[in-house]
């Protein structure tokens, strides 16, 4: 079936440097994707979403790119702070009551 | 945004019991959702709960295992039925605004251990 899948499962990166969490999908359909992030013992937080007319979205310290050619998505936290420590899914919306699929999950772990 | 809460945060249970989970938000919403997080792994859509109507579920998850209420927009329950080892999860429920464009938000889940 259609799924939602991430390259890498962890992610190690130094404070202050960015980060890049990466994300494929399979549907060509969808036309919205989101990024949650997941702090140990928490729901998932929204973090930032982009729709498919766009290729890239910009929020505080996060970018958001979006290559439809490929599949692909992607999140650039700029100056990863130890906070940014948490489980980060891509997800995709389906259908017209906003279903979401999450991906796999990346782990990212900020070393001070 | 939805501030949402979930009772209990956490609990451990016996096999062959059952544990009703309640998630209550802070505005009327038109969709709830439940999800599994499985340990270590990413979230499974258990089923959408509508308000006034039968609650839609996703394949591999059925209503005898997991029935859910929604008696109004504020509020929805799900229960874990005869549960086993394997129901052992992370149990979230999340909400859709309704406003078009925007996206869903979680609860703090319900962290449940069937011995």
């Amino acid at each position: 079936g259609e799924s939602v899948g991430l390259h890498l499962p962890t992610l190690s990166v130094q404070e202050g440097d960015n980060s890049i969490i990466n994300c494929a999908y399979s549907n060509s359909a969808s036309d919205y994707f989101i990024w949650y992030k997941q702090e140990s013992g928490k729901g998932p937080q929204f973090i930032i979403d982009i729709r498919s007319n766009m290729d890239k979205r910009q929020g505080q310290r996060v970018t958001v790119l979006l290559n439809k050619t490929v599949k692909h998505l992607s999140l650039q936290i700029a100056a990863t702070q130890p906070g940014d420590s948490a489980v980060y899914f891509c997800a995709e919306n389906n259908g017209g009551y906003q279903k979401v699929t999450f991906g796999t999950g990346t782990k990212l772990q900020v070393i001070p | 945004s939805a501030v949402i809460s979930q009772k209990p945060s956490r609990d451990i249970c016996q096999r062959g019991t059952s544990l009703t989970i309640q998630c209550q938000v802070d505005s009327q919403v038109t969709m709830m959702f439940w999800y599994r997080q499985q340990p270590g792994q990413s979230l499974t859509l258990i089923a959408t709960a509508n308000q006034g109507s039968e609650a839609t579920y996703e394949s591999g998850f059925v209503i005898d295992k997991f029935p859910i209420s929604r008696p109004n927009l504020t509020f929805s329950t799900l229960t874990v039925s005869n549960m086993s080892p394997e129901d052992s999860s992370i149990y979230l429920c999340s909400v859709e605004p309704g406003r078009v464009g925007e996206t869903q938000y979680f609860g703090p889940g319900t962290r449940l251990l069937v011995l």
